[in-house]
């Protein structure tokens, strides 16, 4: 299985260019996340989705839309970059259950987004 | 205030050389306390999960045990393969109108000298 798959793996933008990581599972998992890790920081929760057209948003959500179109993909949209979302981007998935407790995370291998 | 504390930031030890990390928390209702290990350019990969005071799991030489308000990652006679970032988070039950979320530690770099 290829698990969580995230595109690009590393991008450069200038200040106020738009564009959208790709995150995408095949483990028909209801649940996706996005977070972001930066130094000193951990990982802090951007939006999250429990299904398909439902989505949510986490701790720091600001400057980031998401959509859920199908329970495959979760795409986390930059509509205009400043150098403040130069980070490391992780998508993570995890099957329905959340309220049993019982399930985990599996993470993507990261994007890493670099703000001029 | 922090909600999960991870110390130390950073350790080093020599191969052979046991330690514990630890992982303290501050959640009001845990649903769940998990362990993670992320290598150099790569996502968290799971290690255990722990639900109630004195739950232990084990795998190779981790061992992770759980308290009311702390949990340890034991390492023993570490080798430099297990040389990572180790991650704590903890899941905790919703406030009213809140939804559950798992909230993570900044992590605890670890490198075994050989």
């Amino acid at each position: 299985n290829a698990g969580v798959t995230q595109t690009p793996k590393f991008q450069v933008l200038k200040t106020g260019q738009s564009m959208t990581l790709q995150c995408a599972q095949d483990m028909n998992h209801e649940y996706m996340s996005w977070y972001r890790q930066d130094p000193g920081m951990g990982l802090r929760l951007i939006h999250y989705s429990v299904g398909a057209g439902i989505t949510d948003q986490g701790e720091v959500p600001n400057g980031y839309n998401v959509s859920r179109s199908t329970t495959e993909d979760f795409p986390l949209r930059l509509l205009s970059a400043a150098p403040s979302q130069t980070s490391v981007y992780f998508c993570a998935s995890m099957s329905s259950g959340w309220t049993s407790g019982a399930n985990v995370l599996t993470f993507g291998a990261g994007s890493r987004l670099t703000v001029l | 205030e922090d909600q999960v504390t991870q110390s130390p930031e950073a350790l080093r030890l020599q191969e052979g050389e046991s330690s514990s990390l630890n992982c303290s928390y501050t959640v009001s209702g845990l649903r769940g306390l998990f362990w993670y290990r992320q290598d150099p350019g790569k996502g968290p990969e799971f290690l255990f999960t722990l639900y109630s005071a004195g739950e232990e799991k084990e795998k190779e030489r981790l061992k992770a045990t759980l308290t009311k308000k702390e949990s340890f990652l034991h390492i023993t006679a570490p080798k430099p393969e297990d040389s990572a970032t180790y991650l704590c988070a903890v899941r905790e039950l919703p406030s009213q109108g809140g939804s559950e979320k798992l909230v993570f530690g900044k992590g605890t770099k670890l490198t075994v000298n050989p």
